[in-house]
């Protein structure tokens, strides 16, 4: 059964801190993965789109990896802001279009 | 980059009535649409995913009946929720797919749709 797992499933951190957000993916094959965010009430953005073979890709603060040997792909936001505070959802997409999504980390970054 | 619109943004209806909701691409045109829902603190949900021009094809477990479809356009798809009750309370998704076929095929989506149904 294809699945996205993410963790850790909540996560609070101080204004200015690092974090790293983890995917493990089973879905092979896959298109592209991608990481987006959501604020509470707003409907997903995307952040970054990758190819199963790219390593890694940036958005401002945010770099994500992939590593399509052991299934796992990472969301680093660098130097957090109030604002980064949402959910944070990794999305696999197989060939089918159907997209299979995590259940998302939600990240609260406080002052 | 994309943008996707929804209207409303949030709605309140009697139990018994119809609400629909619309999705747009606005610069850009979209051959596939899907809308989603999306319960408090839970992932979003596919329920069901709109060619233009074709009848929707529904997940699993999602009334066609309740929730129509129709999408008439390549930048308007609406999703029509009829008989409303209260348990189809919840917060409705759309999105509309760009790049149709490569790789970096992707998904742009809508801020979402909040039902309220009394």
């Amino acid at each position: 059964k294809n699945q996205v797992e993410q963790s850790p499933q909540s996560l609070i951190i101080l204004e200015g801190k690092n974090c790293t957000l983890q995917c493990n993916y089973t879905v092979s094959p896959f298109s592209n993965l991608r990481w987006y965010k959501q604020d509470t009430g707003r409907g997903p953005v995307s952040l970054t789109i990758m190819t199963f073979s790219e390593n890694t890709k940036s958005n401002g603060r945010y770099t994500a990896t992939l590593d399509a040997d052991t299934k796992q792909s990472s969301l680093h936001i660098t130097a957090s802001q109030l604002s980064d505070s949402a959910s944070y959802i990794c999305v696999v997409s197989p060939p089918s279009y159907k997209l299979i999504f995590g259940s998302g980390t939600r990240l609260l970054v406080r002052p | 980059g994309a943008v996707v619109s929804q209207h409303p943004s949030w709605v309140i209806c009697k139990s018994g009535t119809s609400v629909k909701i619309e999705c747009r691409s606005l610069d850009f045109q979209a051959t596939t649409m899907f809308w989603y829902r999306q319960f408090p603190k839970q992932s979003l949900m596919l329920m069901a995913t709109s060619n233009e021009g074709s009848k929707a094809t529904y997940e699993q477990g999602v009334e066609k009946d309740k929730f129509l479809i129709n999408h008439a356009s390549l930048t308007l798809s609406t999703l029509t929720v009829t008989s409303a009750h209260p348990e189809d309370s919840s917060f409705y998704i759309c999105s509309a797919d760009t790049l149709a076929g490569t790789l970096q095929e992707t998904q742009y989506f809508g801020p979402g749709t909040r039902l309220l149904v009394l």
